[in-house]
């Protein structure tokens, strides 16, 4: 069965430090990534995605992606009180396969 | 701006009494996907449409169906709720790639369902 499993959390930085997010996947086959977050009460709303290893940089939000260990994160520097949400990883294996596997979502929290 | 849309934002229903709920794109996605989330877990896909093509997700209820009239409109009907359907509803599009990547899922703002 495809998982995809996020570290638990609740995760709490202070203001202005670096967030780490990390997610593992346990279908080989998943060539996209991608992570989405979620405010209380809301949709998610997509962040970032990544397909090829290495990082991926979008602002404040790197992405990174390691096929071979089977691992994803999402790094969030200088956080912001903003950035307190539920953060998604997700997958997909391409091809005809148009759904997403989604961990369960870790909650960030960033403290003033 | 383009975007996914979904009404009503909040419906409230009684038990066993059908509801209806609405998406609409104007994004020009080729696939269209209904999820429920409850609090604290992640979305569960319920059923996806590309195109016309109707993909129900092998442990979706009965008690849920689907219509997708046009390529801008999709509906998820709940025939006969129960409090254990109440949920978050999500629309999300997404369109398909050549080479298999992408797949960008783009999500409505969502309806809020309660069942009493």
């Amino acid at each position: 069965q495809k998982e995809v499993e996020q570290n638990s959390g609740p995760l709490s930085v202070p203001e202005g430090a670096i967030a780490s997010l990390n997610c593992t996947y346990s279908d080989r086959g998943s060539q996209s990534f991608f992570w989405y977050r979620q405010y209380s009460g809301k949709s998610p709303e997509l962040i970032m995605s990544i397909y090829s290893n290495g990082d991926k940089e979008d602002g404040r939000f790197t992405a990174q992606l390691n096929k071979a260990s089977q691992y994803v994160s999402l790094l969030i520097r200088d956080s912001q009180p903003s950035d307190s949400a539920t953060y998604l990883c997700a997958g997909s294996n391409g091809g005809s396969n148009y759904k997403l596997t989604f961990g369960k979502g870790t909650l960030l929290t960033v403290n003033p | 701006d383009a975007m996914v849309i979904q009404n009503p934002r909040y419906q409230v229903t009684q038990f066993g009494k059908p509801v209806t709920l609405s998406c609409s794109q104007t994004l020009n996605h080729n696939v269209m996907y209904w999820y429920q989330q409850k609090s604290s877990q992640a979305p569960k896909l319920l059923f996806h449409y590309y195109d016309k093509d109707f993909n129900n997700e092998a442990d979706t209820p009965d008690n849920f169906q689907s219509r997708r009239p046009n390529t801008s409109f999709c509906f998820l009907d709940i025939r006969s709720p129960g409090l254990g359907d109440a949920a978050m509803y999500l629309c999300a599009t997404s369109s398909r790639t050549p080479d298999g990547l992408g797949n960008e899922q783009f999500f409505g703002p969502g309806t809020r369902l309660t069942v009493l």
